[in-house]
């Protein structure tokens, strides 16, 4: 059971390329969303999905897109990489879905992206 | 506009003391609220969740406490350990959206 896996662990861009972030779960989980994390300004929602084929935007949905065909992969791409999207990624997963309840996130390990 | 503040960037705190976090939050109506524990390099760890009918929750040496009046949670470690040391976050639902939002966290070091 490996929980929530991000790659790559690490990734340099230039300016205006684009690239993805790959996450995947093995528990089932319907909920999974994305983060980026930014010293001094804490975890912001970049995207989330409440189960397959449903998205919808977080805090800082712009530059980024989306997509959830199944229920274990969550892709986040970066359409014309930018040097403000340097930052560390984070996927996050949990099992309550569309249904109510508290929603407790399992993480992955986490991507560092930069962008020059 | 609605904002979570944990209290103090960095603090530092001799072993076996007891270390008090404190998670502040204005135009939230939160029905829980969640504390995680993130290490450098590694993305966050679940800890604990309270509910706003709950005063107070615990796990081994972790205590959390919520009051709705203060909009506030605060969260002890007791008999504190270097093993301790940790960035602790809290987080909470906005509004009736399920999705988590987090404060920006405070450093917490445990010298031995």
């Amino acid at each position: 059971n490996a929980g929530v896996t991000q790659t790559p662990k690490f990734q340099v861009l230039k300016t205006g390329q684009s690239m993805t972030l790959q996450c995947a779960q093995d528990m089932n989980h319907e909920y999974m969303s994305w983060y980026r994390q930014d010293p001094g300004m804490g975890l912001r929602l970049i995207h989330y999905s409440v189960g397959a084929g449903i998205t919808d935007q977080g805090e800082v949905p712009n530059g980024y897109n989306v997509s959830r065909s199944t229920t274990e992969d969550f892709p986040l791409r970066l359409l014309s990489a930018a040097p403000s999207q340097t930052s560390v990624y984070f996927c996050a997963s949990s099992s309550t879905g569309r249904s109510s309840g508290a929603n407790v996130l399992t993480f992955g390990a986490g991507s560092r992206l930069t962008v020059l | 506009s609605q904002k979570i503040e944990q209290n103090s960037e960095a603090l530092n705190i001799q072993e076996g003391k007891t270390a008090t976090l404190t998670c502040n939050y204005t135009n939230y109506s939160p029905a829980y609220l969640q504390w995680y524990r993130q290490d450098p390099g590694r993305g966050p760890v679940f800890l604990l969740l309270i509910r706003e009918n709950e005063k107070e929750k615990r796990k081994e040496r972790l205590k959390v406490t919520f009051d709705t009046t203060l909009k506030q949670s605060l969260f002890h470690v007791t008999a504190s350990q270097p093993a301790d040391s940790a960035t602790y976050l809290c987080a909470l639902p906005p509004g009736s959206a399920r999705q988590l939002t987090f404060g920006s966290g405070t450093q917490l070091t445990v010298l031995p």
